[in-house]
């Protein structure tokens, strides 16, 4: 079966630091390209950031850029994301989601998603 | 504020039929794929549509989509209450080499 899982997700204190991860099982991971995607409370779904199967290629929302690092390890079929600086606008579930595309450049098709983990950012 | 623009909400009755506009311009919509997702509350986002016009496997034939210049539509056919939930338009922006989605639809089935 085709699974994504997040983890990591906590209550932090602003301009602290947090790590998530993604395990993948079910499919080529070393493959594919990821993303992370987040909805924070109350509003709409926002891309995050994403990275290329080979990690050659990442990209980062505005709003996340300088404080947010998208990172793969493919030997352990995990994804991550190192968050830094944390706001309070950064409170949100994120997801995990898998690039529909075989080691193609990303359309925004996520054909597979986690379940998400929930961040929140408060003092 | 998103680069893609939504209605806020649409609604219709039982069995009907309903589409949702996705407003975008030459960066996004113009030159790139548009997708579409489906997003219930408590739930995973579920891919609907892919390359404009593609349906996933095990996606109905109720759902479609369609573009045309700058915008894109996707249409909804034979309404169920099993459909009430939020929908998503995306695509790749190629000035800020970023996925952008827009700001979403409610869909509520009457």
């Amino acid at each position: 079966e085709v699974q994504l899982v997040e983890s990591g997700g906590d209550l932090v204190q602003p301009g602290r630091s947090l790590r998530l991860s993604c395990a993948a099982s079910g499919f080529t991971f070393n493959d594919y390209a990821m993303h992370w995607v987040r909805q924070a409370p109350g509003k709409g779904l926002e891309w995050v950031s994403g990275i290329s199967w080979n990690s050659g290629i990442i990209g980062n929302a505005d709003s996340v850029k300088g404080r947010f690092t998208i990172s793969r390890d493919n030997a352990k079929n995990s994804l991550y994301l190192q968050m830094n600086s944390l706001r309070a606008e950064d409170t949100a579930f994120y997801y995990c989601a898998k690039d529909r595309d075989l080691l193609g450049a990303t359309t925004g098709a996520f054909d597979v998603w986690g379940p998400g983990t929930m961040v929140t950012v408060s003092s | 504020q998103s680069v893609l623009t939504q209605p806020p909400s649409v609604s219709a009755a039982p069995g009907q039929k309903v589409t949702i506009s996705c407003s975008g311009s030459s960066s996004t919509i113009g030159n790139n794929f548009v997708c579409w997702y489906q997003h219930l509350p408590g739930r995973a986002p579920k891919l609907l549509i892919y390359d404009n016009d593609k349906r996933p496997s095990g996606i109905p034939d109720r759902f479609s989509g369609s573009k045309s210049g700058t915008s894109a539509t996707l249409g909804i056919t034979g309404l169920q209450t099993g459909d009430e939930a939020d929908y998503y338009c995306v695509t790749w922006h190629s000035s800020l080499f970023a996925v952008v989605f827009g700001g979403g639809t409610k869909l509520t089935v009457l």
